[in-house]
């Protein structure tokens, strides 16, 4: 079965700091996404990227960075939290067309 | 960017009545659609796909589309308690998902 991990399931972060969120899949998608969750916001996508070594910005990139070093990896990067970054946050694969698959999520607190 | 309006935005049915829910999308970008299931604190799973007008059923959950109108629908046959979580709509087109903000359905015994 199709097998998206996150990790830490849960951090807090002090305001500055840097952050990095961890996303694993074996599924063998080209395509990773990053989305955060708010309330009346739903869904919000930051980065997503089509293979290795790509990261494209989504609609709500400002004050993050991704990284895909690898078919299997991708990470979503905070250089200064802030905490307006107070969220959670989703990561998925798929391939084009066909249904995303999340992983459980990870709930990040910016004190 | 698409846009998607989805109502309502709570919703709570006696178990085995009819849960209906409903997307609006702003324009005709996406050409794919679906529906997702959260369970609190937990990701989400996709329940039903529908890609051209008319219904898809999947067990329980049936999918209705009409591209003319750019609405989507979910009903939910029997819905169980354990059917009690977050209900989300997305559409798909040139990689990118656009998300409802969802519906919490609660199912009451």
């Amino acid at each position: 079965e199709a097998a998206v991990t996150q990790s830490p399931r849960n951090k807090v972060a002090v305001t500055g700091g840097k952050v990095t969120l961890s996303c694993n899949q074996t599924n063998n998608h080209n395509n990773m996404y990053w989305y955060r969750q708010d309330t009346g916001h739903g869904l919000r996508l930051i980065h997503y990227s089509y293979g290795a070594g790509s990261t494209e910005k989504g609609d709500i990139p400002d004050g993050y960075k991704a990284s895909r070093p690898s078919q299997e990896n991708f990470s979503l990067i905070l250089e200064l939290a802030t905490p307006s970054q107070t969220s959670v946050y989703f990561c998925a694969s798929g391939d084009e067309g066909a249904p995303l698959y999340f992983g459980a999520g990870t709930r990040l607190s910016v004190l | 960017q698409q846009k998607v309006q989805q109502s309502p935005e709570s919703l709570t049915v006696s178990e085995g009545a009819m849960a209906s829910l409903n997307c609006t999308f702003s324009d005709g970008t996406s050409n794919n659609f679906r529906w997702y299931r959260q369970h609190s604190a937990k990701g989400l799973e996709v329940l039903v796909s529908i890609f051209s007008d008319g219904e898809k059923e999947e067990g329980r959950f049936t999918a209705h589309l009409n591209r003319a109108n750019l609405h989507v629908s979910l009903h939910i046959r029997e819905p169980q308690p354990s059917d009690s979580a977050v209900y989300l709509c997305a559409g798909t087109g040139n990689y990118k998902y656009v998300f409802g903000a969802g519906t919490r359905l609660k199912v009451i015994a």
